[in-house]
């Protein structure tokens, strides 16, 4: 199983401020590294897919970035309504797709 | 709309057995691979099962292999769980989720609402 590590687990911020959260897979996943995001009492709900690509109805304010292995989630100026639990996934070699830990956002 | 609603979840002792459900609408069912990924309580997503889109391809994370059985009815349109010798370790809100395919690169693009198994006695 391909082994997915984020970074920090969590974090404090401000609203307004630019946010990023790294993953980093156990072996190389090309670009199959997709991100969501969890409101707390709420199913997750796909960011974005392929490193890079917003899924449909996601804010620009969120954008993603890497290859291989290191990847990164950006949010460009926090909103109070992204305030969540992120979790990056390797949808490369599957089953299964596994998921990294977390990185829980709150408010400074 | 597009949605997966989940359903059978609850109580259980450790051993029993519990079902869930999962009803989709507002897609072609049939087209889909479909997944359950569980959440403990306070802790992160964990792929439990996966079945392709004409049912006869069914993966098993190790954790529930042998124990669980994932199933579904294309004419139904409706994704199973069948969960048998359950233990404490179970408990966590199970979700039914859509692989998007080829558009997503096998992302997971629609999720239910969750239904929520304890398994104690």
């Amino acid at each position: 199983d391909i082994q997915m590590t984020q970074s920090p687990s969590s974090l404090s911020a401000s609203v307004g401020d630019r946010v990023t959260i790294t993953c980093r897979a156990g072996q190389s996943i090309s670009y199959y590294l997709n991100w969501y995001q969890q409101r707390p009492g709420k199913a997750p709900r796909l960011l974005i897919y392929a490193t890079s690509n917003l899924q449909s109805g996601v804010p620009s304010r969120f954008s993603g970035s890497g290859s291989g292995t290191d990847f990164t989630l950006t949010i460009s100026s926090l909103q109070p309504e992204d305030f969540a639990t992120y979790y990056c996934q390797q949808s490369y070699s599957t089953p299964p797709n596994t998921f990294g830990g977390g990185t829980k956002v709150e408010i400074k | 709309q597009v949605q997966l609603v989940e359903s059978g979840g609850g109580l259980v002792k450790p051993g029993g057995s519990l079902r869930l459900s999962c009803e989709a609408s507002g897609f072609f069912f049939r087209d889909y691979y479909m997944t359950w990924i569980r959440q403990a309580p306070g802790k992160g997503l964990e792929w439990v099962a996966y079945i392709s889109s004409s049912g006869t391809i069914p993966y098993y994370a190790d954790s529930v292999k042998g124990r669980f059985t994932i199933s579904r009815d294309n004419a139904e349109n409706s994704l199973y769980l069948q969960m048998n010798g359950l233990r404490a370790e179970d408990t966590a809100v199970y979700y039914c989720a859509r692989d998007g395919g080829a558009t997503t690169k096998d992302a997971y693009d629609i999720w239910g609402q969750g239904t929520g198994v304890t398994v104690s006695s």
